[in-house]
């Protein structure tokens, strides 16, 4: 069982380069969220997607884009990486937006931006 | 406005004495309550959940929570404490009905030998 996939699991970038992360599920979850970890900070929505077809923005949503592609796989694209995005990012899915059910959560993607 | 507050940074345990990971939450309705833990260089994995029902809730590798109201709490407990418990812990809230999921900054626990 593999759950939710994150890949890369490292990358660094210069300023002004883009990035797309890529997230994939094989629980058949409905919804799926991009989070980005910070110390002191706890776990920040950066955007979300309530089924395929949809997308919302979280808490900090600014500097980033998203796209569901599928059911299965739900993508976050930096257009043009800022050192104050230098973070952990994590992709979590879900069977439902606001269910009872918890969320999964992938190994993190550790992004450096110099 | 949905918020949880977990008051400790850092809790230090010696092995085999029960431990505690103290959690706060504020919604204005009810709250789905949830904590996570978190191991070095993984992302977090589920431990337990409060829906609805028993105040009382068990969960994963012996760690169980109880949700007071009147508090507004939902504490993390385990009678006996293992080296490898030792990790981050998160505490979230959800207000019934709402979409997202609010997460604490997160408590260090460290057990010693």
């Amino acid at each position: 069982n593999a759950g939710v996939t994150q890949t890369p699991k490292f990358q660094v970038l210069k300023t002004g380069q883009s990035m797309t992360l890529q997230c994939a599920q094989d629980m058949n979850h409905n919804s799926m969220y991009w989070y980005r970890q910070d110390p002191g900070m706890g776990l920040r929505l950066i955007y979300y997607s309530a089924s395929e077809g949809t997308t919302d923005k979280g808490e900090v949503p600014n500097g980033y884009n998203v796209s569901r592609l599928n059911k299965r796989e739900f993508s976050l694209r930096l257009e043009s990486a800022a050192p104050s995005q230098t973070s952990v990012y994590f992709c979590a899915s879900s069977e439902a937006l606001g269910g009872r059910g918890p969320q999964h959560f992938g190994d993190g993607t550790r992004l450096s931006i110099l | 406005a949905q918020s949880v507050a977990q008051p400790e940074d850092q809790v230090n345990v010696a092995e085999g004495n029960p431990l505690t990971v103290k959690c706060t939450y504020s919604v204005s309705g009810n709250p789905y309550l949830f904590w996570y833990v978190q191991y070095p260089n993984r992302g977090l994995q589920f431990l337990l959940k409060y829906i609805t029902g028993d105040n009382l809730v068990k969960g994963s590798y012996g760690f169980e929570a109880e949700f007071n109201k009147s508090q507004t709490s939902f504490h993390l407990k385990k009678p006996s404490a293992l080296v490898s418990d030792s990790a981050l812990y998160f505490c979230a809230v959800r207000e019934t009905g709402a979409n997202n999921l609010f997460f604490g900054t997160g408590t260090r626990l460290t057990v010693i030998p």
